[in-house]
C-alpha cells in the first residue's frame, strides 16, 4: 500500500481564499484523523471519522473549518474563509483502530498570507 | 482533562545515550506510545508500551513506565546522527478513547 496520501504538500494563498487539503486513506482503515501541527500548539487533533461518519469534531476551531468524508478512501478538510492564524501543517492519518497505531501522511505545509 | 508534557529540546552526542521523558495525566490510559516525526514528514509509530507493564525493550529502545508517578521514558541506546528528530509520546484515553498527544521533544544529535 501507498500510506495515507495528502494533497497539496504546500499551498499558499490569501487571507479570505478557501482553502481544501485532500486525504486518501489507507484501504481497510476504518478511522481517519485530521490534525493540525504549530510550534505554538503542538499537534491538535481536530475531527476523526469512523466508517464515513465524523465522530469526534470537538476539536475543530470554528466555523470556518469543515471536514467530510464522502466514501472511505476519500477525505477533505475546507477553511473559508482563511486566516493567516490558520498557517500550520495539516496531517490527516488513518487506523484500523481509533487509539492504537496511527499511520500518518506526509501533511499539507498551509500559508496564509 | 488530559494533558501530556514533555521537556522541549534534548542534545547528545553521537554514541551517547538519549533518554526522552514524558508526564501524562490519564491513569485509565491502557497504552502509551512513543512516535517519531523525521522534518518534513509525518509522524511514525516507533514503539508501544502496554499500561501493566514496566518495561519494554525493542533493539536500542527502551521504554520505562512508572505508573505510580504517570512517568513515561524512552532511552535510545548508541544515538546516531539518523535518529534527530521530535519525539512525541502519547496516551490512549480512557474516556475519549482518542490519542492525546505530547508537545514533542526535539533530538539533536551532534557527530
Amino acid at each position: 500500500d501507498a500510506g495515507v496520501i495528502q494533497s497539496p504538500r504546500h499551498e499558499v494563498t490569501e487571507m479570505g481564499q478557501e482553502v481544501t487539503l485532500r486525504c486518501k486513506p489507507i484501504s481497510g482503515h476504518d478511522y481517519l484523523f485530521w490534525y493540525r501541527q504549530t510550534m505554538m500548539r503542538g499537534l491538535e487533533l481536530l475531527i476523526y471519522f469512523n466508517n464515513n461518519v465524523p465522530i469526534d469534531d470537538s476539536g475543530m476551531p470554528e466555523d470556518r473549518f469543515s471536514a467530510k468524508m464522502p466514501n472511505a478512501s476519500f477525505s477533505t478538510l475546507k477553511i473559508q474563509p482563511s486566516e493567516p492564524r490558520d498557517s500550520a501543517v495539516y496531517f490527516c492519518a488513518s487506523s484500523p483502530t481509533p487509539s492504537g497505531e496511527l499511520f500518518f501522511g506526509e501533511g499539507s505545509r498551509l500559508t496564509v498570507l | 482533562g488530559e494533558d501530556v508534557e514533555q521537556s522541549l529540546f534534548l542534545s547528545v552526542r553521537e554514541g551517547d545515550s538519549s533518554v526522552i521523558n514524558c508526564t501524562y495525566t490519564d491513569s485509565s490510559s491502557t497504552y502509551l506510545y512513543w512516535y517519531k516525526q523525521e522534518p518534513g514528514a509525518g509522524l511514525q509509530l516507533l514503539t508501544y508500551i502496554f499500561s501493566n507493564m514496566d518495561m519494554k525493550q525493542d533493539q536500542r529502545l527502551t521504554v520505562l513506565l512508572n505508573k505510580k508517578d504517570k512517568h513515561l521514558s524512552l532511552r535510545i541506546a548508541d544515538t546516531q546522527t539518523g535518529d534527530s528528530a521530535i519525539y512525541f509520546c502519547a496516551e490512549s484515553s480512557g474516556a475519549t478513547n482518542k490519542l492525546i498527544f505530547g508537545t514533542g521533544t526535539l533530538l539533536a544529535v551532534q557527530p
